[in-house]
């Protein structure tokens, strides 16, 4: 069957240091892969998604960057974090082709301090 | 105005009420998914339907194309339903690979 992973699931970080989440999928190939965002008191926002190996698509400009340097690895990433970042962060994951079930990893806790 | 809406906001019941929260939309979808977030922040996802209704133990979701509207049932509460339940679409026409969240409601089970 098919799993995500998400780490670390929690972290406080200060302002200005480097920032780097991990997911990876097992179970399946060529996934859909997305980081998401939700901030206190607002609905999820995705930030990322991938349909492939070094494609990533960027829903929102901001200071994060994503990377998925295997099949089902992505990472996120930032090299000066901000407090804005502070956030709860999530990992998915769908099939390639028409409308699927979503997956959601367990989500990570960032506060940036 | 979002193009998901979902309410209420909030709600709180006592154990064993019959429980609805609705989800509306204002675009085209091609689908529409009922997620569950628990209070740890892990999200599960309860349905995916594109027409009629969908049973899942206690659970029912319905959607009505033409009205944009979806509703998520919970029949003989419990407080271990307590959560915040999320709504959201997959647009039509647009990238299969993107949703549009709603921004959940918190139902509170009492015992």
């Amino acid at each position: 069957s098919q799993t995500i992973h998400q780490w670390p699931a929690t972290l406080v970080q200060p302002v200005g240091s480097p920032l780097s989440l991990e997911c990876t999928v097992e179970g399946t190939s060529n996934p859909n892969l997305y980081w998401y965002r939700q901030a206190a008191g607002r609905g999820l926002q995705l930030l990322f998604y991938s349909i492939g190996i070094d494609q990533i698509s960027s829903e929102v400009p901001q200071n994060l960057s994503a990377s998925r340097p295997q099949d089902r690895q992505f990472i996120l990433s930032s090299k000066k974090l901000l407090l804005s970042d502070s956030g709860f962060y999530l990992c998915a994951w769908s099939q390639v082709t028409g409308k699927n079930t979503i997956y959601f990893g367990e989500g990570s806790w960032l506060t940036v301090v | 105005k979002n193009e998901v809406e979902q309410s209420p906001q909030n709600l709180t019941a006592q154990e064993g009420e019959f429980i609805t929260i609705n989800c509306s939309y204002s675009v085209g979808i091609s689908a529409l998914h009922w997620l569950q977030q628990h209070p740890g922040g892990g999200i599960v996802s309860l349905f995916m339907l594109s027409s009629g209704k969908k049973k899942h133990g206690r659970l029912i979701a319905t959607i009505n194309i033409q009205e944009k509207h979806s509703s998520l049932h919970i029949t003989a509460s419990h407080p271990r339903d307590s959560a915040v339940y999320i709504c959201a679409v997959n647009s039509r026409g647009g990238s299969n690979y993107k949703l549009t969240f709603g921004k959940g409601t918190l139902l509170t089970v009492n015992p």
